[in-house]
């Protein structure tokens, strides 16, 4: 079946402005998650939403960070006045629930490059 | 803190010889352990995970992971590498306890070479 599916793949943008990411999950998962990885670096946690409860949105940043679900399905995450230091992947994941038997199943990125 | 440590940036191995990489953690309560695995230009693909039970965990591709609770290691092994299996291997560990649900805390990641 089809897997977690991210739009761009590669994103370049200049400093200041904003850029939206997007992110479709596996259909039937009720469980999202963004992630970014930098160069050299693991993959830190940004953001998770779960069913119609309150995301768990302390992994963002900064407040220039922000993301959104809607319907309980597509993800879009959002940078304002992107900073050099944004540049990495985000990446996105899906699982059928949150409790920690359930794998998540990672998208193939997006590479945020900001000039 | 939660934590995990991957204590090596690359290991180099023959193909065909065995392989490791290793993993650390420190959490709260019992862990839930994970490896993935990613191929250039590739998202992260499941390997294999420990919840609970056997401390060998047999998983995709020929890896398999010892849990090891008294020396908080979680080390990934295959008894013969592959040159296809040369990619950046991550570990990861969620937290039983409360809260800690709904995030993987991962490693900086292994990068494995596997030469001919």
């Amino acid at each position: 079946g089809a897997g977690v599916s991210q739009s761009p793949s590669n994103k370049v943008t200049e400093k200041g402005k904003d850029v939206e990411l997007r992110c479709d999950p596996i259909s039937g998962h009720t469980a999202l998650y963004w992630y970014r990885q930098s160069l050299g670096q693991g993959l830190e946690f940004l953001i998770y939403f779960q069913g119609n409860s309150a995301p768990d949105k302390s992994g963002l940043p900064s407040d220039r960070f922000s993301a959104e679900r809607t319907g309980g399905s597509v993800s879009t995450l959002t940078i304002q006045r992107t900073q050099q230091e944004d540049s990495a992947v985000y990446l996105c994941a899906s699982s059928l629930g949150d409790v920690p038997l359930y794998e998540q199943y990672f998208g193939p990125g997006t590479r945020l490059t900001v000039t | 803190a939660q934590s995990v440590a991957q204590p090596e940036d690359q290991v180099n191995v023959a193909e065909g010889n065995p392989l490791t990489v290793k993993c650390t953690y420190s959490v709260s309560g019992n862990p839930y352990l994970f490896w993935y695995v990613q191929y250039p230009n590739r998202g992260l693909q499941f390997l294999l995970k420990y919840i609970t039970g056997d401390n060998l965990v047999k998983g995709s591709y020929g890896f398999e992971a010892e849990f090891n609770k008294s020396q908080t290691s979680f080390h990934l092994k295959k008894p013969s590498a592959l040159v296809s299996d040369s990619a950046l291997y991550f570990c990861a560990v969620r937290d039983s306890v409360s809260g800690g649900y709904n995030k993987l805390i991962f490693g900086a990641g292994t990068r494995l070479a596997v030469h001919p």
